[in-house]
């Protein structure tokens, strides 16, 4: 129940086009969700995070949406850019843990 | 956002030996921190969970006599690697959050390859 699935593994896109990447849970006492941004070699960075009382949130070219119903979220970048190459995690947090719990990662790979 | 420091970015030991990895919350007081390790092109593995001045928390099959952590202060905690061997090579990364916080900082990693 722990548990973040997170799809694709890895998604090549052309720039200027959207990037979507999904995630699914079961945990209904998970109360909120976070998308890192990691560079090779790097720590993650937070991009951007929602909590379930919300159905979208946007920040830049960055938006979650969620789907409390479905238990689903996805991080959608718009007008993608060879610099958004990186490796993205969703992760989960709550139900009375303080730790984050990691999807699997999607390695995008922008085009020029 | 809050700056969270690692140090050595990159360590090379020999088998056997021991490796203490810092972690710093720079500019915040860190009650909560977390270790995590990461195998090439894998997720993020959470180790443990220390609270300052109370013994960490480690997750199942982490074995605490061999990744030792202490968190003594709000702003640091560290992560000895004991006895290390060679399947003990990974990226270590820690994040650290706040009172109340639901946000994690993470530091930049730790490179360690056991010889």
């Amino acid at each position: 129940q722990q548990q973040v699935k997170q799809s694709p593994q890895s998604l090549i896109v052309q720039k200027g086009g959207i990037s979507i990447i999904n995630c699914a849970y079961e945990n209904t006492a998970f109360d909120y969700f976070p998308w890192y941004q990691q560079f090779p070699g790097k720590g993650p960075a937070l991009l951007i995070a929602i909590r379930p009382d919300v159905s979208e949130k946007k920040e830049g070219r960055f938006t979650i949406s969620f789907n409390k119903s479905a238990k689903q979220f996805s991080l959608h970048i718009m007008d993608s850019q060879p610099g958004d190459s990186a490796t993205y995690f969703c992760a989960a947090k709550g139900a009375g843990r303080r730790a984050l719990t990691f999807g699997s990662g999607t390695r995008l790979q922008v085009q020029p | 956002g809050a700056v969270v420091s690692q140090h050595p970015s990159w360590v090379i030991c020999k088998s056997g030996t021991s490796v203490k990895i810092e972690c710093r919350s720079l500019d915040f007081q860190a009650t909560t921190m977390f270790w995590y390790r990461q195998f090439p092109k894998q997720s993020l593995m959470l180790m443990a969970t220390s609270n300052e001045g109370s013994k960490a928390t480690y997750e199942q099959g982490v074995e605490k006599d061999k990744f030792l952590i202490n968190h003594a202060s709000l702003t640091l905690s560290t992560l000895t690697v004991t006895s290390a061997h060679p399947e003990d090579s990974s990226f270590y990364i820690c994040s650290a959050s706040g009172v109340g916080d639901n946000e994690q900082f993470f530091g930049p990693g730790t490179r360690l390859t056991v010889l």
